[in-house]
């Protein structure tokens, strides 16, 4: 099946930094997800991004789908930006996460 | 993503007991999702349903019972499970077709004892 690989898989930011968040994936896809899981395990949809570059205030995510690879990046990091972040890609319908990036970000 | 509705929030349950799962959309769309995530884990794909039929099943053991009454509800039966099966089990749905994105519940954290 397809691999999708998170880098890095642990950060600790203080608040204000930025950071930039990669997910490399094995194989062409049909979509790519990024997604937010907080410390009460709600996992919310962040960008839908197949191609392209997209924002969303702080912040905003590229894929680009030839090199097989996505960022997403955080500005302005807030205390309310930690937790988990994965993204997702899919071949036909299933929906294959990265292992994560576990951020904390320090007041 | 409030608008895929999973009940209950958390369930405990002894092994032998039998209990469901549900989940409920009402954005029309026609492919759903059950997740299972383990902690410090990624979630990973247990069942879908495409226009109220099982298409993909990954491997789950039997004690795992997945029903679509319907094109807005989705159901996951539960019974025998073991302690290992205690995890967060989260519900997505999708317009349908894999270009599209797919909203995910809250999730119900589930303890067997």
């Amino acid at each position: 099946g397809i691999q999708v690989e998170q880098s890095p898989p642990d950060l600790i930011l203080q608040e204000g930094a930025n950071s930039t968040l990669r997910c490399n994936f094995s194989d062409s896809v049909n979509n790519l997800q990024w997604f937010h899981q907080n410390p009460w395990g709600q996992l919310i949809n962040l960008f839908y991004i197949p191609s392209g570059t997209k924002q969303n205030g702080r912040l905003s995510a590229t894929t680009v789908a030839t090199e097989r690879y996505s960022l997403l990046y955080i500005s302005s990091s807030q205390t309310t930006d930690s937790g988990v972040y994965f993204c997702a890609v899919a071949l036909g319908n299933m929906l294959t996460f990265g292992g994560g990036t576990r951020l904390m970000v320090k007041p | 993503d409030t608008e895929v509705t999973q009940t209950p929030k958390h369930l405990v349950m002894g092994m032998t007991n039998k209990k469901s799962l549900k989940c409920e959309q009402h954005m029309g769309h026609r492919a759903m999702y059950w997740y299972k995530q383990k902690a410090k884990k990624p979630p990973e794909l247990m069942f879908v349903y495409s226009y109220e039929k099982l298409s993909i099943n990954e491997s789950v053991p039997s004690r795992f019972s997945p029903e679509c009454p319907n094109s807005s509800l989705l159901n996951l039966h539960l019974h025998a499970l073991q302690p290992e099966d205690s995890a967060l089990y989260l519900c997505a749905s999708s317009p349908q077709g894999s270009i599209q994105p797919q909203h995910f519940g809250d999730g119900t954290r589930l303890s067997i004892l």
